[in-house]
């Protein structure tokens, strides 16, 4: 079992609909990343959390530690926001490492 | 907001040659970067972390002198595939933070092809 699992792998929507991400992790964490990738490969960090919720124009990402669980949230989906969504773990006395999920393939389809 | 940049972006070579590819960072100052390498529709395997003047920690299984790493500046670090094979062929891409409980900030990546 991964210590970072995502789910879904793949995840078509229309536009405008409301989509979540979920990711769970099995070990101590000093912080949840979730990074988005486009088809060029370039990876952008979207959030950085260790609690609670934060936001960011359409995005909101929430973490629960006591559930180690942490979802990826997209309000009013839009085309663009088609790309590889992953969500990558900081493991406590891991000098900095991540560790990745699988990654969520996301298309939104006008 | 902090900005990594990685170069070539795509670089296409013979089996045998060397290839060096940079990773700066370019506002803020990295003390220690990252080394990854991904094959299609997979994800980011850590090969490398580097910090500012000293050798690099290689994960297990890359063999350090295929992958010669550099971090002589808190702004760039350099990744040489050396004598590059076709295997060798992937996507890697860099990523520098500027400290313990700072978020990493990524490179655009580069796509090695080898012939």
């Amino acid at each position: 079992k991964n210590e970072v699992e995502q789910s879904p792998q793949n995840l078509t929507a229309q536009e405008g609909e409301f989509i979540t991400i979920n990711c769970s992790y099995s070990v101590g964490i000093s912080a949840l990343h979730w990074l988005q990738q486009h088809p060029g490969g370039g990876i952008v960090s979207l959030f950085m959390l260790s609690s609670g919720k934060k936001k960011h124009g359409r995005l909101i990402a929430t973490i629960n530690i006591q559930e180690k669980h942490s979802s990826l949230h997209i309000t009013a989906s839009h085309p663009r926001d088609s790309a590889v969504y992953i969500c990558a773990a900081s493991i406590i006395q891991g000098a900095q490492k991540l560790v990745f999920g699988q990654g969520t393939r996301l298309t939104i389809n006008p | 907001g902090a900005v990594v940049s990685q170069h070539p972006s795509w670089v296409i070579c013979k089996s045998g040659t060397s290839v060096k590819i940079e990773c700066r960072s370019l506002d803020f100052q990295a003390t220690t970067m990252f080394w990854y390498r991904q094959f299609p529709k997979q994800s980011l395997m850590l090969m490398a972390t580097s910090n500012e003047g000293s050798k690099a920690t290689y994960e297990q299984g890359v063999e350090k002198d295929k992958f010669l790493i550099n971090h002589a500046s808190l702004t760039l670090s350099t990744l040489t595939v050396t004598s590059a094979h076709p295997e060798d062929s992937s996507f890697y891409i860099c990523s520098a933070t500027s400290g313990t409980g700072q978020p990493q900030h990524f490179g655009d990546g580069t796509r090695l092809s080898i012939l």
